[in-house]
């Protein structure tokens, strides 16, 4: 089976603009998780999507988002970005066994 | 509150030498555990999990992990360390959170280990 997947690997974005930011799941896992990993915050949860619907909520400001399509791929968007925004944002999608999940490589994210 | 602690920000070990890295949970209940590996400007590798049982849990590349309930901890050990294994080392515990009627699960991650690895 092919892992997990993102588009694009890397992006340079200017501050106030937004950007999206895709993840494809190993095929047949249905729900596909989002965090964001700096050097000074570690890993951080994002959001949890299964079957569509947001399951799971991190503590991060709504101008990041996210949605599911029915074939389980996964986007995030970060509108209005700050500089602090710049992160590896790291996507994980898991089947059966919901605990058991596997990562993508992420996008590096770098705003100017 | 609930949480997953690294002690060791970056250890430093010479290729062949034992390796023993260091993980501690807060919870009430004993979550599902993990050990993740991540290469520099790659995603996170599984390198074991713990749920429940035997104790003791092996993993890919050689690795063991040991379950002590009386400490809270989960440490990473492996008994000859590879230059290859130099990489950013993440403990990690996965947690079922109850609230309005629902209930999701939660993977909280520590800070990671970085592992040198001198010839």
């Amino acid at each position: 089976k092919a892992g997990v997947t993102q588009t694009p690997r890397y992006l340079i974005k200017t501050r106030g603009q937004q950007v999206t930011l895709s993840c494809s799941p190993i095929s047949g896992h249905r729900s596909v998780s989002w965090y964001q990993q700096t050097p000074g915050q570690g890993l951080q949860f994002l959001f949890e999507y299964f079957s569509e619907t947001q399951r799971n909520k991190g503590n991060f400001p709504g101008r990041f988002s996210g949605r599911q399509f029915s074939n389980s791929r996964s986007e995030m968007n970060v509108s209005t970005l700050e500089l602090g925004d710049s992160a590896l944002y790291l996507c994980a999608s898991s089947g059966s066994v919901p605990y058991e999940q596997y990562f993508g490589p992420g996008t590096r994210l770098t705003v100017t | 509150a609930q949480s997953v602690t690294q002690p060791d920000i970056h250890i430093t070990v010479s290729e062949g030498a034992s390796l023993e890295l260091r993980c501690n949970y807060s919870y009430g209940a004993t979550p599902y555990l993990f050990w993740y590996v991540q290469s520099p400007g790659q995603g996170l590798q599984l390198l074991l999990k713990y749920f429940s049982g035997d104790t003791l849990v092996q993993g890919i590349k050689g690795f063991e992990a040991e379950f002590k309930r009386s400490q809270s901890s989960f440490n990473l050990r492996k008994p000859s360390v590879h230059w290859s294994d130099a990489a950013e080392y993440f403990c990690a515990a996965y947690t079922i959170v109850y609230a309005g009627g629902t209930s999701y699960g939660k993977l909280t991650f520590g800070q990671g280990t970085i592992l040198t690895v001198h010839p």
